[in-house]
């Protein structure tokens, strides 16, 4: 079936550094949503991109969404302690569905 | 976050024995869904529904069933649980279409000794 590639699976940065997490897919995506997963929480939604190069801000957090619609990148400026968790991105297949990445576990050294 | 409890939080139990997870959800949401989390494998899908006495099978459905019988509530359920079953639960739902954004309960940590 339809899968989400995404990468790195671990990052471990030193605080301030930057942080950037990819996902890929082999075939068009409808939209493609990211969310966080805090430590012992549950995963949290953040933003949903649906045009082709799309990209969207929020405060030090910067999504793309690629042309062709298969590609998308989650980028954190200067990272801080409170930026820790799994990174999930999610696509929208062409069965109707949503396809998760396995997530980008991001530490954060102080 | 959205109006969803999952129910119970954290159970123990034994290998063969059934096992019934939750869900419950005040949003009058359309779909619902039941993933488990391990460590290196993200998020799996096991069962989904996109309405009343509606379901359909996900990436890891054998040994778990499902049913919805009220828009509210989707309960997941392990015939005979199995030590591999052991996983962190989590529900989710979202409103008009598979594709819309889901939001998650809390969670089921599952421990089968």
């Amino acid at each position: 079936g339809q899968q989400v590639m995404q990468i790195p699976q671990y990052q471990h940065v030193q605080e301030g550094e930057d942080f950037t997490t990819y996902c890929n897919s082999s075939t068009t995506l409808s939209n493609i949503q990211w969310y966080k997963q805090r430590p012992g929480g549950h995963p949290v939604f953040l933003i949903q991109l649906v045009k082709s190069g799309e990209v969207k801000k929020q405060k030090r957090l910067t999504f793309q969404f690629g042309e062709a619609k298969k590609n998308s990148s989650l980028h954190i400026t200067a990272t801080q302690t409170t930026d820790v968790g799994t990174y999930f991105c999610a696509g929208g297949g062409s069965q109707g569905n949503l396809i998760f990445g396995k997530g980008t576990k991001l530490s954060v050294k102080p | 976050d959205a109006g969803i409890t999952q129910s119970p939080r954290h159970k123990v139990t034994e290998t063969g024995t059934p096992v019934t997870l939750r869900c419950h959800q005040t949003e009058n949401h359309r779909y619902m869904y039941w993933y488990r989390q391990d460590p290196g494998h993200g998020l799996r899908l096991i069962h989904y529904s996109y309405g009343v006495k509606d379901t359909d099978k996900g990436e890891v459905s054998d040994g778990y069933s499902v049913s919805r019988s009220k828009t509210e509530d989707f309960l997941l359920t392990l015939e005979s649980a199995t030590s591999s079953q052991t996983s962190v639960y989590f529900c989710a739902i979202s409103f008009g279409t598979g594709t819309d954004t889901q939001y998650f309960g809390p969670g089921t940590r599952l421990t089968v000794l």
